[in-house]
């Protein structure tokens, strides 16, 4: 089993260009998180997912957008990227509320 | 709101040395609490949680409702210890609430 994968692992974007990042996991997990991460302030939760077809907002989800068409994956976007997304983004999953989440090995965000 | 802190940055003990990560939480309904961490070059993966009272690599965390905390600890480090750790908190409404880190670093 390949867990929760992410692509790309890294990227630059210039301010105003889009993008997507796309999230796997083969567990058959129903949730599915999008989380940003900046030193100091641990991990921010943007979106986040209880099922196929379902998106919720997190903590921070101004300027993403996200989709879960399938079970298995969780894209997020951003539409114009600004200089303050600058990140690292990690994905997870987890059977249930209150489960133990599996994280992805993170996708490194440079927006210049 | 929930808010989840701990308020070193990092935290640096000599092998053998007890250690103990602190996070206090601020949160109106029960909660329920994890470590995680994160070792150099791999995924951040669960340590412990306070519901399952178990010791893992031989660290053991403690909810203290009264003074709201949740530390970790371990009463003799290893170099292999040497990570980050995030205590989080998990609220009714699928949420997990994480703190800023600590960085651990165990020297020889």
């Amino acid at each position: 089993n390949a867990g929760v994968t992410q692509t790309p692992k890294f990227r630059v974007l210039k301010t105003g260009q889009s993008m997507t990042l796309l999230c796997a996991q083969d567990m058959n997990h129903e949730y599915m998180y999008w989380y940003r991460q900046d030193p100091g302030m641990g991990l921010r939760l943007i979106h986040y997912s209880v099922g196929e077809g379902t998106t919720a907002k997190g903590e921070v989800p101004d300027g993403y957008n996200v989709s879960r068409l399938k079970k298995q994956n969780f894209l997020l976007g951003l539409e114009s990227a600004a200089p303050s997304q600058t990140s690292v983004y990690f994905c997870a999953s987890s059977w249930g509320q209150g489960a133990e989440q599996y994280f992805g090995p993170g996708t490194r965000l440079t927006v210049t | 709101a929930q808010r989840v802190t701990q308020p070193e940055k990092l935290l640096s003990v000599f092998k053998g040395a007890p250690v103990e990560l602190k996070c206090n939480y601020s949160y109106s309904g029960s909660p329920e609490l994890f470590w995680y961490v994160q070792y150099s070059r791999q995924r951040l993966q669960l340590l412990l949680r306070h519901i399952s009272r178990e010791s893992i690599k031989g660290f053991t965390a403690d909810l203290n409702k009264g003074e709201t905390s949740f530390h970790l600890k371990k009463p003799f480090a290893q170099e292999e210890d040497s990570a980050m750790y995030y205590c989080a908190l998990n609220n009714a409404g699928n949420m997990l609430t994480f703190g800023g880190g600590t960085r651990l670093m165990v020297k020889p």
